[in-house]
């Protein structure tokens, strides 16, 4: 059975600083990847995926995602963040050969300090 | 993109007592899920909701416990039977399929939160 693993529970930056959330899946298939936000009083929505092709994704709101399969990782990355960018974020992996319900990490809580 | 509403948004309930939760897709999807989100956990998925048949539940969850139904492909209800404190959490529904979606991709909905005293 595939799982993911999301390393940081808790991140405080301040506003400008350079933010990367580890994800590390496992899983020796074919996976599909993605990030999910859940921004205080809203509902989760989709960051950014990653199915196939380059494995740099860029999602929204300047957030980007590297898929390195030799370390069975995708982490999420953005330069420089936002006091909007405070949320709650997942990562997720389905199979490619499976049922295509996605296995969620446990999640990691960003504040960001204006 | 797709909305997904939930109904209710919140409730407190009492210990035995049991709370249907309502999920409305605007537009018709194959799968629709269940979620549970417990406080600083990950989603756990409850269940698949299977239109025109039973609910396929995952390991942990069972149908009398959380019955769903799916009469159509834009609606499904969740129900928390016999609650007790333990079933306090949020439950998600999430939809996939969806215009503008890629396999895999899922939409959430609102959540609902429940407290169970």
């Amino acid at each position: 059975a595939q799982s993911v693993s999301q390393h940081n529970h808790h991140v405080i930056l301040s506003e400008a600083a350079s933010l990367e959330l580890g994800c590390n899946y496992s899983y020796g298939g074919t996976v599909n990847l993605f990030w999910y936000v859940q921004y205080p009083g809203q509902h989760l929505q989709l960051l950014l995926k990653y199915f196939s092709g380059d494995p740099l994704v860029k999602g929204i709101k300047g957030f980007e995602a590297e898929f390195i399969k030799s370390k069975f990782s995708f982490n999420l990355r953005k330069p420089s963040v936002q006091w909007s960018d405070t949320a709650e974020y997942f990562c997720a992996v389905t199979s490619s050969g499976g049922s295509y319900i996605p296995t969620f990490g446990r999640g990691t809580s960003l504040i960001v300090h204006p | 993109s797709a909305v997904i509403s939930q109904k209710p948004s919140r409730d407190i309930c009492q210990r035995g007592t049991s709370l249907t939760i309502q999920c409305q897709v605007d537009s018709q999807v194959t799968m629709m899920f269940w979620y549970r989100q417990q406080p600083g956990q990950s989603l756990t998925l409850i269940a698949t909701a299977n239109q025109g048949s039973e609910a396929t539940y995952e390991s942990g969850f069972v149908i009398d416990k959380f019955p769903i139904s799916r009469p159509n492909l834009t609606f499904s209800t969740l129900t928390v039977s016999n609650m007790s404190p333990e079933d306090s959490s949020i439950y998600l529904c999430s939809a996939e399929g969806l215009a503008g979606g890629q396999v895999g991709e899922q939409f959430f909905g609102p959540g609902t939160r429940l407290t169970v005293l």
